[in-house]
C-alpha cells in the first residue's frame, strides 16, 4: 500500500490567485510526478523529478512550476490561476525494483476549480 | 514511438466476466500494469505482470500477456457494480518512463 498524500483535496479559487498544491510521500521514493487529468479523461504528465534538486517538464506544457527540495515533498505552484487550469491534479511517486519495475503509486488527487 | 492503446468503453451485466484489452508498441517493455480509478479518486494499482510471464491470476482478476502481438488483457470474473470504474493499462521500459493508455470506462449494469 502506497503512502502518498495530497492537500488540499478540493479547492475553489478566484482568477489571478496564487495556489500551491502539496504532495508528500513517506516511501523514500526518488521519482515523483504530477499528472493533470480532466474528469474521466486520460492522464497528462506535466512535471517529474528524479530526486532532490531535479525537476523536468513532462509531455504536456503547463504554466505551473514545481520544486524538489526534500525527497518526500514535491509541491506544484500556479502563480496566477486561470479558469483553464480547472482540473484534477494527481501526484505520484515510484522507485525501480526488480520485482515490480517502475511501479507508480498515486495520491488521491487535488481538484482545482478556478472561477 | 511508445504508445498504449485501449478501447474507451465496455458495458457488461452484473455477474458476467469483463475483458479489458490493451495493446502496446514498445517491444522492450519489461513490466505491464493495470490500474483502477474510481470517480473523484486517484489511480489504484490492481496488478502487474513481468514480460516473461504469460498469465497472472489474483482472485477475480486474470491478466494475459501475448508478447508476440503486444497485447495485454485484464479479465474480471463475476463483475460487480463496484467494479464500475476507469481501468488504465500502462507499460514500463525501465528508468522513470511509464506510459499510460487513455483508460477503458467499465459500466456494470445491475
Amino acid at each position: 500500500e502506497a503512502d502518498i498524500y495530497q492537500t488540499p483535496r478540493y479547492l475553489v479559487i478566484g482568477t489571478g490567485k496564487k495556489i500551491t498544491l502539496e504532495c508528500s510521500q513517506t516511501m523514500g521514493h526518488d521519482k515523483m510526478y504530477w499528472y493533470q487529468q480532466d474528469p474521466g479523461m486520460e492522464l497528462h504528465l506535466i512535471h517529474y523529478s528524479y530526486g532532490v534538486n531535479s525537476t523536468e517538464k513532462g509531455d504536456l506544457s503547463s504554466e505551473s512550476t514545481v520544486s524538489r527540495i526534500r525527497t518526500e515533498h514535491f509541491p506544484l505552484t500556479l502563480e496566477s490561476a486561470r479558469p483553464s487550469h480547472t482540473s484534477q491534479y494527481l501526484c505520484a511517486s515510484s522507485d525501480w525494483t526488480g520485482r515490480a519495475g517502475n511501479t507508480i503509486y498515486f495520491g488521491e488527487g487535488s481538484w482545482l476549480t478556478v472561477v | 514511438g511508445e504508445d498504449v492503446e485501449q478501447s474507451l468503453f465496455l458495458s457488461v451485466r452484473e455477474g458476467d466476466s469483463s475483458v479489458i484489452n490493451c495493446t502496446y508498441t514498445d517491444s522492450s517493455s519489461t513490466y505491464l500494469y493495470w490500474y483502477k480509478q474510481e470517480p473523484g479518486a486517484g489511480l489504484q494499482l490492481l496488478t502487474y505482470i513481468f514480460s516473461n510471464m504469460d498469465m497472472k491470476q489474483d482472485q477475480r482478476l486474470t491478466v494475459l500477456l501475448n508478447k508476440k502481438d503486444k497485447h495485454l488483457s485484464l479479465r474480471i470474473a463475476d463483475t460487480q457494480t463496484g467494479d464500475s470504474a476507469i481501468y488504465f493499462c500502462a507499460e514500463s521500459t525501465g528508468g522513470f518512463k511509464t506510459i499510460f493508455g487513455a483508460g477503458t470506462r467499465l459500466f456494470v449494469k445491475a
